[in-house]
């Protein structure tokens, strides 16, 4: 089963419309991290935001803000006003313990990425 | 400040050659990590590692070997690259479990 589900493939918004990112992740886990990371067209890879298992308050950042729900093992990222440059593929991760492991190693594991693009 | 750095940035072999891929770190970073990244599958764990001299598999590892003998540096091995290896290949590192990893830019691999 897929640890962290991005559903969306890709999104189209025009400049200044709202987005919302969705990702749903699987853990046997009651302490794990997630992740938001961007990779515009250059393709490097960087980081946005993270979140512990253990603080579900919900914060903005700017433009960035996101909504963490525990209870439906989501973690949605919200872009406020997209402008052009927030066009990139938008990857969600999840930081848990891998099996046969005692709890002791972690693995970063990330979903598909949904391409963002957002036309002037 | 180099943070992660990947060596080569590109490379094409031959199916049935070898080749390793170098990823150095300069952060003192526990955590190091190989993924490949192929269009529409995302960024897929392929090793990984929590501490010098030791590595993990991760999801896809068939076909790699791993290394990490020196703290910053871990290795990435191909004894006999096959087309399916065809990808970008990222390294990544981070300090602990809980927080955020650095990557470096990438190497592109195509194997012909």
């Amino acid at each position: 089963a897929q640890k962290v589900t991005q559903a969306q493939t890709e999104i189209s918004v025009v400049e200044k419309e709202d987005v919302t990112l969705d990702c749903v992740y699987e853990t046997r886990d009651t302490t794990y991290y997630l992740f938001w990371y961007k990779q515009p067209p250059s393709g490097e890879l960087v980081f946005l935001i993270r979140r512990n298992s253990f603080d579900e308050q919900n914060e903005i950042s700017g433009r960035y803000s996101w909504n963490f729900q525990k209870s439906t093992s989501s973690f949605n990222f919200i872009i406020t006003a997209s402008q052009v440059v927030d066009s990139a593929v938008y990857f969600c991760a999840l930081s848990d313990p891998w099996l046969n492991s005692g709890g002791s190693n972690y693995k970063l594991t990330f979903g598909k990425g949904t391409l963002l693009t957002v036309n002037p | 400040n180099a943070g992660v750095t990947q060596t080569p940035k590109f490379r094409v072999l031959k199916t049935g050659q070898s080749m390793t891929l170098l990823c150095a770190q300069d952060m003192n970073h526990e955590y190091m990590y190989w993924y490949r990244q192929d269009p529409g599958m995302g960024l897929r764990l392929i090793h990984y590692s929590v501490g010098e001299g030791t590595t993990a598999k991760g999801e896809v590892p068939d076909g790699y070997n791993v290394s990490r003998l020196k703290k910053q540096n871990f290795l990435l091995g191909l004894e006999s690259a096959a087309p399916s290896q065809t990808s970008v290949y990222f390294c990544a590192s981070s300090l602990g479990r809980s927080l955020e990893a650095f990557f470096g830019q990438g190497t592109r691999l195509t194997v012909v």
